[in-house]
């Protein structure tokens, strides 16, 4: 099945410094990936749609410069939380799409769990 | 806007047991997609079941199955025979068409507890 990776899975670092995590889909090609922010026991939500080869759409509230994301190859997707702060410690997931088949399900990575002292 | 509604936080079931988690959706678009994606404590999303709404026929998948009701925008999920290994998380997700950016909205999720 699509298997999609996701790296690190657990990072921790200090204030002030920007944190890169990627997301691969190891078997397919993925025209488009998804981030997603998740706090404990709550839902997903979306930070931004990362099309290959142009410019992410974010979602409102989403702050571009703090998440910095590009999607350079139709297999790697990264996100860069710039400058990061203890607000922003949280459960980070990618998801990518098969293809241009648009009506395909999203397949999950495993997630990043950021922590920020 | 889409919005998905569970209003089940919390759910415990005997294992071997049958459980049915709810999902309301609001939607005025005809064609659409929906999900249920189970999330363990690992954290990582699988995906359950999906249906397409121009599609009548409720999906199912093994011991999951849906009761989709397109008129009253309801998608909910029934396990037969629960196992431990059931005891997740779980988010129902509504995806739109490609003219809307396919983006999946997640409901707030209902955490399912299977005791032994």
């Amino acid at each position: 099945g699509a298997v999609v990776s996701q790296h690190p899975s657990w990072v921790i670092c200090k204030s002030g410094t920007s944190v890169k995590i990627e997301c691969r889909s190891l078997d397919f090609q993925a025209t488009t990936m998804f981030w997603y922010r998740q706090f404990p026991k709550q839902s997903l939500m979306l930070m931004a749609t990362s099309n290959e080869g142009s410019k992410a759409t974010y979602e409102q509230g989403v702050e571009k410069d703090k998440f910095l994301i590009n999607h350079a190859s139709l297999t790697l997707s990264t996100l860069t939380v710039t400058s990061a702060h203890p607000e922003d410690s949280s459960f980070y997931i990618c998801s990518a799409r098969e293809g241009g088949y648009s009506n395909q399900p999203q397949h999950f990575g495993d997630g990043t769990r950021l922590s920020i002292l | 806007a889409q919005t998905v509604t569970q209003s089940q936080p919390e759910m415990s079931v005997q294992e071997a047991e049958t459980v049915t988690l709810s999902c309301t959706y609001d939607t005025s678009e005809n064609n659409y997609y929906l999900f249920w994606y189970k999330q363990p404590p690992s954290r990582q999303m699988i995906l359950v079941i999906r249906q397409e709404a121009y599609k009548q026929q409720n999906a199912t998948e093994n011991r999951f199955s849906v009761n989709f009701q397109k008129a009253a925008k309801s998608f909910s999920l029934k396990i037969s025979d629960s196992q431990l290994g059931d005891t997740a998380m779980y988010f129902c997700a509504f995806m739109n068409l490609p003219e809307y950016g396919n983006k999946l909205v997640f409901g707030a999720g209902t955490i399912l507890r299977v005791k032994s």
